[in-house]
């Protein structure tokens, strides 16, 4: 079975600051990895994935992740951010085992507020 | 249009009642999605279809009754719901195999009275 855990239900910085949100998975096999981010009354937007190509992700709108394998993490990074990063973002998993490949799991979210 | 569209975007309805949530993607997508988003709980997988085919339903009560007409369109049919029903119910579609990802609707936003 594969899981996820977002470590930090919510997350404040000041705009320009490091953004980082914590991810941490579990999964039987190597893995898909998934950020998504939804704006209020909105559903969610694919930020980025990784499926197995370079460990070091890029996104839309300046945001990055890295896949640990060690570590079991696939954390999401912005240099520096803007009021409009505001929102809730979602890490997901899949296995690509094949046998269930047609199932995301998702964290809990984690509620980013950025500070003028 | 392109990408997934979901209608109504906000409903209200009593526990009697009788309603019907669409969603239709424009993607070429063979694999579409319900998930149920209720506040301070993660987002909950409710049914999948593959190619019309129902392959998920994760222990969905059987007040939520999917229709999956063509790999374009999906419905859910809902019928003496609970007000712990009232929540946001996200449409997605994807290709085989999940590589791409998820592409999600708008959601319906969905109030039991």
């Amino acid at each position: 079975a594969q899981s996820v855990t977002q470590l930090g239900s919510h997350v404040s910085v000041s705009e320009g600051a490091l953004v980082l949100l914590r991810c941490n998975y579990s999964s039987s096999v190597p893995p898909y990895l998934f950020w998504y981010v939804q704006y209020p009354n909105q559903g969610l937007q694919l930020l980025l994935k990784y499926t197995s190509a370079a460990t070091l992700v890029k996104g839309i709108n300046g945001f990055e992740a890295e896949f640990k394998k060690s570590e079991t993490s696939f954390h999401l990074t912005k240099p520096s951010a803007h009021m409009s990063d505001a929102a809730e973002y979602f890490c997901a998993v899949s296995d690509n085992s094949g046998g269930s490949n047609y199932k995301l799991t998702f964290g809990k979210g984690t509620l980013l507020t950025v500070n003028p | 249009e392109t990408g997934v569209t979901q209608t109504p975007r906000h409903l209200v309805m009593g526990m009697t009642n009788k309603k019907s949530l669409k969603c239709e993607q424009h993607l070429g997508h063979n694999a579409m999605y319900w998930y149920k988003q209720s506040a301070k709980k993660p987002l909950e997988l409710m049914f999948v279809y593959n190619f019309k085919e129902q392959t998920e339903n994760n222990s969905v009560p059987s007040r939520f009754s999917p229709e999956c007409p063509n790999s374009s369109h999906l419905f859910l049919h809902l019928h003496t719901l609970q007000p712990e029903d009232s929540a946001l119910y996200l449409c997605a579609s994807s290709q085989a195999g999940l590589a791409g990802g998820l592409r999600f609707g708008p959601g319906t936003r969905l109030l039991v009275l």
